[in-house]
């Protein structure tokens, strides 16, 4: 079946340096959701990306898809230690079938 | 407003043993999604209802089962407990068509 895939597992970052995680997909996707969850909590919405190309901002997060829409990208600048956390990216091609990334869990240290 | 509750909170079975796992959504939210998550792995599509009936289900075997009630609420039933059930397991709701789920604290289960 569809798979997405997400690199790195893991990702140990200095507070203030920069963090980036990537979602892979072997067919094109319709869409692709973005979440994230705190340790020891549960998945949060952060968002989700339709079009071809399409960039989006959350404050210090941007959020990218591919121009084939088979990938797509987290960035977090200047991260803060409340970053930390697992970030999953979920393709929902097959409705309300969404298929998860295995994360990438984001360490942030002070 | 009352997010997503699930219950219990934890939970300890034996090998064999069924379990069931209960789920009330966000008022006014019409579907409802259950998730497996084994400990630091990501999250698996276990089933989706809308409106009290299956619209789909991912690739686990018929023991994982459940149903939705007239309230929206749902349960999942898993039969036959096997070690590797052992897991977190979370159910989001949404309004139907709209792309936020929002997900619930979850049960974790233990089967020993």
């Amino acid at each position: 079946g569809q798979q997405v895939m997400q690199i790195p597992q893991y990702q140990h970052v200095q507070e203030g340096e920069d963090f980036t995680t990537y979602c892979n997909s072997s067919t094109t996707l319709s869409n692709i959701q973005w979440y994230k969850q705190r340790p020891g909590g549960h998945p949060v919405f952060l968002i989700q990306l339709v079009k071809s190309g399409e960039v989006k901002k959350q404050k210090r997060l941007t959020f990218q898809f591919g121009e084939a829409k088979k990938n797509s990208s987290l960035h977090i600048t200047a991260t803060q230690t409340t970053d930390v956390g697992t970030y999953f990216c979920a393709d929902n091609t097959n409705a309300g079938k969404s298929t998860f990334g295995d994360g990438t869990t984001l360490t942030v240290k002070p | 407003e009352a997010g997503v509750t699930q219950s219990p909170t934890h939970l300890i079975k034996t090998r064999g043993q069924q379990v069931t796992l209960r789920c009330s959504p966000i008022s006014g939210h019409t579907s409802v999604y259950w998730y497996q998550q084994a400990l630091g792995l990501g999250l698996q599509f276990l089933l989706w209802y809308d409106e009290g009936e299956e619209r789909n289900r991912g690739n686990f075997p018929p023991r994982f089962s459940g149903r939705q009630f007239p309230n929206y609420s749902s349960e999942l039933n898993v039969n036959a407990l096997e070690l590797e059930d052992s897991a977190l397991y979370l159910c989001a709701s949404s309004t139907y068509g709209t792309p936020e789920a929002f997900f619930g604290q979850g049960t974790r289960l233990t089967v020993v």
